[in-house]
C-alpha cells in the first residue's frame, strides 16, 4: 500500500469548513483513497473513499487531484463532535494490509 | 453504533491470567480483524479472518490466540501476557474481498491493562 503524509494536527472553528489534506504521491492506479476517523477512546469510523472522482456523502466530501497524488477531506460545517484523529489510507480493494498512519488530530474550537 | 460489539470494554489482568476478548458483528460480513492500538502508536493489524479462515497473522506472539467459530464471532484468547501488551484492542469487520466496498467497521474496543 502507498504511504500517506498528513499534518500532525489542525484547528478549525466550529461551524466552519475543515479541510484535511493528505499526500499520497506514490499511489498506484488500482489504489483507493479511504478516510477514517477515531474519536477519543472509540474505534475508528469509516468516513468516505474514492478512486478518481470526487465523492460526497452525508458526512464529508473527498476531493482527489487529477494526478491522484493528493486529496482533501472536507467537513463542510465542523462541530465539536468532529474533534478526532483523521486517517488517510490508500489501498487496493483487498481487505488485507490496511495500514493506519499517525493521522491528523483535528481540534474543533468553539 | 457500527454493528460491531466487543466485550468486555475494559479488562485488567495479571501476567499469569488467561482471559478472552469477544467480538460480534451483526452486519452479515465475512471478514473480521483484530487490531492493537498502543499509546501514541498507529493501529497495528494483528489477525485477519475471511469466511472463518485465518488469512493473515502479522507476526503476532503466540500468547495471543485468535478463534473464529463463525463469520459473526471472533475471539482473542490471551495468556501469560506482558505489561507492554496493555493497549486498546479493536475488532473490525468488512465484506469479503469481492467488490470495491471493503470499508471496515470497527467495534468500540477493549481497553486491556496487564499488571
Amino acid at each position: 500500500d502507498a504511504k500517506t503524509t498528513q499534518p500532525t494536527s489542525m484547528d478549525c472553528a466550529e461551524g466552519r469548513a475543515a479541510n484535511l489534506p493528505c499526500n499520497h504521491s506514490t499511489i498506484s492506479g488500482n489504489e483507493y483513497v479511504y478516510w477514517y476517523r477515531q474519536i477519543h477512546s472509540q474505534g475508528p469510523q469509516y468516513i468516505i473513499h474514492g478512486l478518481k472522482n470526487n465523492e460526497t456523502n452525508e458526512m464529508a466530501s473527498l476531493i482527489i487531484t487529477e494526478d491522484r497524488k493528493s486529496s482533501t477531506l472536507i467537513l463542510p460545517h465542523a462541530t465539536l463532535r468532529d474533534t478526532a484523529v483523521y486517517y488517510c489510507i490508500v489501498r487496493v480493494q483487498s481487505y488485507q494490509k490496511v495500514t493506519f498512519g499517525t493521522g491528523t488530530k483535528l481540534q474543533v474550537i468553539p | 453504533e457500527t454493528g460491531v460489539t466487543q466485550t468486555p470494554r475494559h479488562l485488567v489482568m495479571g501476567m499469569t491470567n488467561k482471559k478472552s476478548l469477544k467480538c460480534e458483528q451483526h452486519l452479515g460480513h465475512n471478514a473480521m480483524y483484530w487490531y492493537k492500538q498502543s499509546a501514541k502508536k498507529p493501529l497495528e493489524l494483528m489477525f485477519v479472518y475471511n469466511f472463518k479462515e485465518q488469512t493473515e497473522n502479522n507476526s503476532v506472539p503466540s500468547r495471543f490466540s485468535p478463534e473464529c467459530p463463525n463469520s459473526s464471532h471472533l475471539f482473542l484468547h490471551l495468556h501469560t501476557l506482558q505489561p507492554e501488551d496493555s493497549a486498546l484492542y479493536l475488532c473490525a469487520s468488512s465484506q469479503d474481498t469481492s467488490g470495491a466496498y471493503n470499508e471496515q467497521f470497527f467495534g468500540p474496543g477493549t481497553r486491556l491493562t496487564v499488571l
